[in-house]
């Protein structure tokens, strides 16, 4: 089975810009999650979908948003970019299931100048 | 509110060793428990994950425990090599929060030659 795909897995962008990242999940894995990585914080949950529907939202300001497409795939927005917004996201697929291992993309490394 | 500490948040050990990384997590409360190791700028590959009702899973050099009731987990790595040198991350499912995961900030092991 092909793995977790990101794209693009490098973006340079400006403050007050807005930028989309994509997350293609394993075939057959209907959740997908996305996490913030910060040498401060670490990594930070930001929200999760499944069928389409959030099903959990960390705390990150409204700026940070996602939707799922039919076909599982994950797209996540954040607009009017701060330098802080700056920082590793990564995707993370599973099947949904509580007991279920999460597999996670490469990341979209994101540089806000 | 669950919060995951590992400690050390270094190690530097030479090649052939036994080690152990450490986990604690504060509410006994998780559906399991996840290891994770990440190469720098790469995303997360999964190692071990363990349910709330085992006491323990192995996957070749690699054997993690899991004490709950003590909201304890360790990894322990047998016969260390260089290629073993990564950041490893444990991270706990908490039962209210579908796939959300809560992660630690890591242990960042080196294995010298």
């Amino acid at each position: 089975k092909a793995g977790v795909t990101q794209t693009p897995r490098y973006l340079i962008k400006t403050r007050g810009q807005q930028v989309t990242l994509s997350c293609s999940p394993i075939s057959g894995h209907r959740s997908v999650s996305w996490y913030q990585q910060t040498p401060g914080q670490g990594l930070q949950f930001l929200f999760e979908y499944f069928s389409e529907t959030q099903r959990n939202k960390g705390n990150f300001p409204g700026r940070f948003s996602g939707r799922q497409f039919s076909n599982s795939r994950s797209e996540m927005n954040v607009s009017t970019l701060e330098l802080g917004d700056s920082a590793l996201y990564l995707c993370a697929s599973s099947s949904g299931q509580e007991t279920d291992t999460q597999y996670f993309g490469p990341g979209t490394r994101l540089t806000v100048l | 509110k669950q919060e995951v500490t590992q400690i050390p948040a270094a190690l530097s050990v030479p090649e052939g060793e036994n080690l152990v990384l450490n986990c604690s997590f504060t509410d006994s409360a998780i559906y399991n428990l996840q290891w994770f190791r990440q190469d720098p700028g790469k995303g997360l590959t999964s190692l071990l994950l363990i349910q709330s009702s085992q006491r323990e899973q192995t996957s070749g050099r690699l054997n993690a425990s899991l004490d709950k009731s003590s909201g304890r987990s360790t990894l322990y790595i047998a016969a260390s090599q260089p290629g073993d040198s990564a950041t490893y991350l444990c991270a706990v499912r908490p039962p209210q929060g579908a796939q959300k995961l809560v992660f630690g900030q890591g242990t960042r092991l080196t294995i010298n030659p």
